[in-house]
């Protein structure tokens, strides 16, 4: 089992449509969660940062941890053709400071 | 700042050449870290350094892949000999020190072909 595990997708929605993205995890020593996004031959960039179980909103973004169920997800409302991208959650723990685990990414359009 | 810089942004070489990419961190960042990106394994940690140390190589696939850090402002990362399975986007990436300070800066990438 990897440890993160993530639907690749492609995942394609209208304009205007709610999104779900969910990643989950098998390292309860997980402390730390967020979410890259990566547009087409870029690299990723940071959207969300989390540190606890819970929401955290920003603007159309919504980072959701659920620890107990080693699970969490991203959700963008209302969303745009510019959101078109692949989304990467990646999570670290207290001790492994520096070493960031990546999931494999989903990849998702928004068509106008 | 110009963000993470990568060179080259394309390279295509021949099976058993030697490969280096180069990266320019962000000035001030203490921290950098080489990635891998395939399609089949994802984005892969391969190598980090604090303060141009080698702190974790661990994720070095190979003997063939050395990674050097001489100074603050640039890194190599080697291939020698390549083979195509070394085919990937290659992602340099920086990070200053702090504590809860995880946002990595991602350079545009070095997407490598080895025929």
């Amino acid at each position: 089992q990897k440890e993160v595990e993530q639907d690749p997708g492609p995942l394609s929605v209208p304009e205007g449509a709610i999104v779900s993205l969910n990643c989950t995890y098998s390292n309860s020593a997980f402390q730390y969660f967020m979410w890259y996004r990566q547009y087409s031959r870029k690299g990723p960039e940071l959207l969300m940062y989390t540190y606890s179980s819970g929401n955290k909103e920003d603007g159309r973004f919504t980072a959701q941890v659920d620890k107990s169920s080693k699970y969490i997800s991203l959700f963008i409302r209302d969303s745009q053709p510019s959101d078109s991208a692949t989304y990467l959650c990646a999570m670290g723990t207290k001790t492994s400071y520096d070493k960031v685990i990546f999931g494999p990414g989903t990849s998702l359009s928004v068509i106008p | 700042d110009a963000g993470v810089i990568q060179s080259p942004r394309h390279e295509v070489t021949e099976m058993g050449q030697e490969v280096t990419l180069r990266c320019k961190p962000i000035s001030g960042h203490d921290y950098l870290f080489w990635y891998r990106q395939t399609m089949m394994r994802g984005l892969e940690l391969l190598i980090y350094f604090n303060n141009n140390v080698p702190i974790d190589d661990s994720g070095m696939p190979e003997d063939r892949f050395s990674a050097k850090m001489p100074n603050a402002s640039f890194s190599t990362l080697k291939i020698q000999p390549s083979e195509p399975r070394d085919s990937a986007v290659y992602f340099c990436a920086s990070r200053p020190t702090g504590q809860g300070n995880t946002e990595a800066f991602f350079g545009q990438g070095t997407r490598l072909t080895v025929v």
